[in-house]
């Protein structure tokens, strides 16, 4: 079957780093997606991965290790707007995404 | 527009009323989706449309039905809703790129009692 892995919550300092963990399962590969989802509002897209290695975006980078079906999103000098849940999501074969729970982050200050 | 808009913004239905929640995108992307999301689980797919005039089932299609008449509307109709529809909604359309990102619309809160 198909399956995402993803932590239900962390917690983390401001100015901090954090790396979120992320396993998937697909029929099939066509890249590894995630999202930002503030509370109440709509997940927006933060990073795409489909080779293996590191893809830094700013404060925002993302980890594709192929073999292993693992994925990480590192953020650093995290700011009280960081607070969100993290959605991890991995592309089949039919070119569908496949979704894990989310892991919610919260920033303390 | 700019980007995807839904409607309602929220909603409390009775349980046996049809309802549909709409969705319309003005950047002229060919695929729609249309998910729910439920606390504790991921995004769940309901159906799918890649391109006008075509749709398909997605993880969760019973009790649901889509149609896709133009590129730019994507309704989604819950026949008789019952109280497992109670859920949020989200519309989104992909790019068909390289990367075919996914963008989503605001959501629609339902509440069926």
């Amino acid at each position: 079957g198909q399956n995402i892995d993803q932590p239900t919550e962390m917690t983390a300092t401001e100015g901090a780093i954090v790396q979120i963990n992320c396993t998937y399962q697909t029929s099939g590969f066509n890249g590894l997606f995630w999202y930002q989802q503030h509370a109440g509002e709509a997940p927006t897209f933060l990073s795409y991965n489909v080779l293996d290695g590191l893809e830094e975006k700013g404060r925002f980078s993302s980890f594709l290790s192929r073999s292993k079906g693992y994925s990480y999103l590192l953020l650093k000098e995290l700011q009280m707007k960081d607070s969100a849940s993290y959605l991890c999501a991995g592309m089949d074969s039919n070119y569908q995404l496949i979704w894990g729970a989310g892991t919610k982050l919260i920033i303390k200050p | 527009i700019a980007g995807i808009t839904q409607a309602p913004t929220s909603q409390i239905l009775a349980a046996g009323r049809r309802m549909t929640l709409r969705c319309t995108q003005d950047m002229r992307h060919n695929a729609m989706y249309w998910y729910r999301q439920d606390l504790g689980l991921g995004l769940r797919l309901i159906h799918y449309s890649n391109t006008a005039g075509t749709t398909g089932k997605g993880e969760v299609p019973d009790g649901y039905s889509v149609s896709r008449a133009n590129t730019d509307d994507f309704p989604l109709t819950l026949a008789s809703a019952v109280p497992s529809q109670t859920s949020v909604y989200f519309c989104a359309s992909s790019d068909g790129g390289t990367t075919d990102t996914q963008y989503f619309g605001p959501g629609t809160r339902l509440t069926v009692l």
